[in-house]
């Protein structure tokens, strides 16, 4: 079983719609779950971080975490063709511990 | 968030030949990593930087064919040698455990990345 799992996609979605991107792990004890954003042929770039059960808003993105289920997920609200780019789940077992999905490609229909 | 450069951008190497990149952090970290990413593909784990001892390396990768240097922390290098066409690849410095203010950081983040083609 792998660290953290993703669907590779690709995900489409039109212009203004909820993308939902979805991941699941299993190491129960991690505590630190990352949603990182990767344009094609540049680095990752972090764009959320959850640590508690629940919802977390940053402007048009809600990061989702459930321990229980060892499910953590990322809404991006109003999508906009500029979000269309690879989305990685990372999560964070142990201090010096990080493990990546393979990611979802997300595209965003004008 | 901690400010990472990579040395060189790119560059195109013959088969056979060796290649240097290097990682610059503005801040003091406690891990570094280098990853590689061939096209299309996900994050690869190549090794652990760990500063005043070797690096630890991941399933599949060697220290005589990628090793790697952590002097202090802030800088690190990662060599690519005897390449060939198949180490053609985006090779990416991260760090995590960045100090700033007093608190120490443990969200992870990237390098711009060195894109090598060996031909």
């Amino acid at each position: 079983q792998k660290e953290v799992e993703q669907n590779s996609g690709p995900l489409s979605v039109p212009e203004g719609a909820i993308a939902s991107l979805n991941c699941t792990y299993s190491d129960r004890g991690s505590q630190s779950f990352f949603w990182y954003r990767q344009y094609s042929g540049k680095s990752p770039e972090l764009i959320m971080f959850i640590y508690s059960n629940g919802d977390k808003e940053d402007g048009r993105f809600t990061a989702q975490l459930n321990k229980a289920s060892q499910y953590v997920s990322l809404l991006i609200r109003d999508s906009q063709p500029s979000d269309s780019a690879t989305y990685l789940c990372a999560v964070n077992p142990r201090r010096n511990q990080f493990y990546f999905g393979t990611g979802t490609s997300l595209t965003v229909i004008p | 968030s901690a400010v990472i450069s990579q040395k060189p951008s790119r560059d195109i190497c013959q088969r056979g030949t060796s290649l240097t990149i290097q990682c610059q952090v503005d801040s003091q970290v406690t891990m570094m990593f280098w990853y590689r990413q061939q096209p299309g593909q996900s994050l690869t784990l190549i090794a652990t930087a760990n500063q005043g001892s070797e690096a630890t390396y991941e399933s599949g990768f060697v220290i005589d064919k990628f090793p790697i240097s952590r002097p202090n922390l802030t800088f690190s290098t990662l060599t690519v040698s005897n390449m060939s066409p198949e180490d053609s690849s985006i090779y990416l410095c991260s760090v995590l455990g960045w100090t700033s203010g007093g608190t120490t950081s443990y969200e992870q983040y990237f390098g711009p990345g060195t894109r090598l083609t060996v031909t």
